[in-house]
């Protein structure tokens, strides 16, 4: 059964400090999305790949906030440096497909992360 | 843009009543749709998809897309205790170069409570 995998799960860091969390998607899918989910703001799409390339990060902070894909079974999302305020789940989701394709999404279990 | 509007929630219902989730969208284009399901502390989960003119059925909940209404209403004839969780519509819109939107648009979700 492949699922998205995700660490780590959990994440506790002072403000200031640098955040990575890395993802990965199923064997063979082409897209990757990071999400946020607070409860005041509910699920954000931050960035998404497509075959490695971003497309866009428009949902993203830039001036803290970076995602990279080095290669396909891997993704990256990296604050620095974290706030408070970016405490919240992270998921990472996978999809595939081609043109005319329904790309529904399957999710990581998420990072928690809180800064204090 | 998409947009989804979904039922205002909570919903709290009793065990073995009937569920209906109302999920209406906006879309200049042919589209894929999906509904969601979050259990406390879990991911997004994929409950049911579909496109256009066919009905899905999963886990005992049924979903049928109705272009005259731009609707994709959620229902199951009994709920168990075990299907409290936040439920999400979403969708993705399919355009005619395949090279548009990758991403899905999600409704805000609905929380639903089901009580013995």
């Amino acid at each position: 059964d492949a699922r998205v995998t995700q660490t780590p799960r959990h994440k506790v860091t002072e403000m200031g400090q640098e955040v990575t969390m890395r993802c990965q998607p199923i064997l063979g899918h082409n897209t990757v999305f990071w999400y946020r989910q607070t409860m005041m703001q509910g699920l954000e799409l931050l960035a998404y790949f497509r075959n490695r390339a971003p497309l866009d990060d428009s949902g993203m902070p830039k001036d803290r906030f970076s995602a990279e894909m080095p290669d396909a079974t891997l993704a990256t999302l990296k604050i620095q440096p974290s706030e408070p305020r970016d405490s919240a789940v992270y998921f990472c989701a996978s999809g595939l497909g081609g043109q005319g394709a329904r790309y529904e999404q399957y999710f990581g279990p998420g990072t928690r992360l809180t800064v204090t | 843009g998409d947009s989804v509007t979904q039922t205002e929630g909570p919903v709290t219902l009793p065990e073995r009543a009937a569920l209906t989730l109302n999920c209406t969208y906006q879309s200049s284009y042919s589209t894929f749709l999906f509904w969601y399901v979050q259990y406390l502390n879990k991911e997004p989960e994929l409950l049911l998809k579909s496109s256009e003119n066919q009905e899905t059925d999963s886990r005992g909940f049924q979903a049928s897309p109705i272009k005259s209404d731009s609707s994709f209403h959620l229902e199951k004839p009994s709920v168990q205790l075990s299907d409290s969780a936040v439920y999400y519509c979403a969708l993705r819109d399919i355009r005619d170069s395949g090279a548009g939107s990758y991403q899905l648009t999600f409704g805000k979700g609905t929380k639903l409570s089901v009580i013995p």
